[in-house]
């Protein structure tokens, strides 16, 4: 199983500023198939991010991603009051698919 | 529009079972991977199996294997799973998604489960 783990825990800061999220992997993610989702409350998760670094339909282009093999990264820039949210890494490259455990991201 | 709803939640004790479904529409089902996506209260996402588009092909995380089973009747466009031998660690909301390959695009509301007596 290739354990996903997410850091910080919760990130505060402030509108406008920029926020990166980071997210390890224990095993290289082949293909760098790697997706970040944003989950708000009492909501069902979306995507942003796929294999790694592409932009989900709809996106803005304030959230990027980069990364590869063990490391990745969640950019969010010029952050607006709505991108606060817990926002979870996964690798759907191997079974079982994993999740990391999640940044929460407060503005 | 692409949805997905979920049906079948509720509170069942421990040992027993329970049936989710889910129904899809505004895209088409029979080219999608179908998974079943769970959140514990206060957790985060849990993976739990997935269906191949034919069906040919089921995975399933560990601690759910020989107690849970995916299906799929793509004539329905809808996606099943069989919750058996419920515990109390398996109360969660559980989120039918769907996806191109093994990628989730999109994602139900959620149905929650309760194990309790």
């Amino acid at each position: 199983e290739n354990v996903l783990t997410q850091f910080p825990g919760t990130l505060s800061v402030s509108p406008g500023e920029r926020a990166t999220l980071s997210c390890r992997a224990s095993h290289s993610v082949g293909s760098n198939f790697l997706a970040w989702y944003q989950q708000k409350p009492g909501q069902a998760p979306t995507l942003l991010i796929y294999g790694a670094s592409n932009r989900a339909t709809g996106i803005p282009d304030r959230f990027s991603g980069s990364g590869s093999a063990t490391d990745f990264s969640l950019t969010i820039n010029r952050l607006e009051p709505e991108d606060s949210a817990v926002y979870y890494c996964q690798q759907y490259a191997a079974s079982p698919l994993t999740f990391g455990g999640g940044t929460k991201v407060e503005i | 529009e692409v949805q997905l709803v979920e049906s079948g939640g509720g509170l069942v004790q421990p040992g027993g079972s329970l049936r989710l479904s889910c129904a899809a529409s505004g895209f088409t089902f029979s080219t999608y991977w179908m998974n079943w996506v769970r959140q514990a209260p206060g957790k985060g996402l849990e993976w739990v199996a997935n269906v191949k588009q034919d069906g040919s092909e089921t995975n399933y995380v560990d601690s759910v294997k020989g107690r849970f089973t995916i299906s799929r009747d793509n004539a329905k466009s809808s996606v099943y799973l069989r919750l058996n031998d419920l515990r109390a660690d398996d109360t969660a909301v559980y989120y039918c998604a769907g996806g191109n390959g093994w990628l989730i695009l999109t994602w139900g509301q959620g149905a929650p489960v309760t194990v309790s007596s």
